[in-house]
């Protein structure tokens, strides 16, 4: 079955650029979502299909998604962009499923 | 504004059948634009797909759990149902429901754009 990797943690710096990771065979020929989840809140779509943001994600968070790896960015990053993030992808027509990242907890220092 | 609510038992027996209602307002279940699953978390784990439902009951599910889930729809009460025979610890997570969108290149394959906020379910005796 797919694998998702990512790193478990980055730590950045208020103002600064985030950038998170999504490893996976190919992945540069699925689609890839990236959700926020903070504790004990419903988890949140911040990119979907590579690199659309949904309405009323601002644009600081973008996405892009070549090769083995997926990126989320998250520029200027603020205190509330403190949270767990996910990579999602659907396995296929054939692997009728759908596969996580472990996810990366960002940490605002 | 679509919101979801799961609710259910927090606590349920080893063997026994865990049992989870998300409720859908703000829009209907039947719509045919969207299909509806359940997500969980294990503590200290990453998320993990439990299966999905179009409005017409057609289904599929995680094939690591297919052999103990019924997820199931009810248009009348617009909501959906979670069934997860003989549970152990290892069931122990918080469950989601989620709606899905379709995607760019195939229906299932969209991203799941509104969450509960999820129900914490413990298997102990």
């Amino acid at each position: 079955s797919y694998v998702l990797t990512q790193s478990p943690s980055v730590s950045v710096a208020p103002g600064q650029t985030a950038t998170i990771t999504c490893g996976g065979s190919n992945i540069g020929s699925k689609s890839v979502h990236w959700y926020q989840h903070k504790p004990g809140q419903a988890p949140l779509l911040v990119v979907h299909d590579d690199s659309d943001r949904p309405s009323g994600i601002p644009e600081r968070f973008s996405g892009s998604n070549s090769g083995n790896t997926a990126t989320l960015t998250i520029s200027s990053v603020e205190a509330g962009d403190e949270a767990d993030y996910h990579c999602q992808v659907w396995g296929g027509s054939y692997d009728l499923s759908y596969i996580f990242g472990p996810g990366t907890k960002v940490t605002v220092l | 504004q679509l919101q979801l609510q799961e609710s259910g038992p927090g606590l349920v027996k080893p063997s026994e059948t865990l049992s989870l209602t998300c409720i859908v307002s703000g829009g209907a279940i039947s719509s045919g634009n969207y299909y509806w699953g359940w997500i969980r978390q294990a503590p200290g784990m990453g998320l993990e797909w439990i299966g999905n439902i179009f409005y017409s009951g057609s289904s599929y599910y995680n094939p690591s759990l297919q052999s103990r889930v019924t997820i199931s729809v009810d248009m009348s009460k617009n909501q959906l149902s979670l069934n997860l025979r003989s549970v152990t610890a290892a069931d122990t997570a918080v469950y989601y429901c989620a709606r899905g969108r379709p995607g760019n290149d195939n229906f299932w394959s969209g991203p799941w754009d509104v969450w509960g906020k999820g129900t914490t379910v413990t298997v102990a005796s």
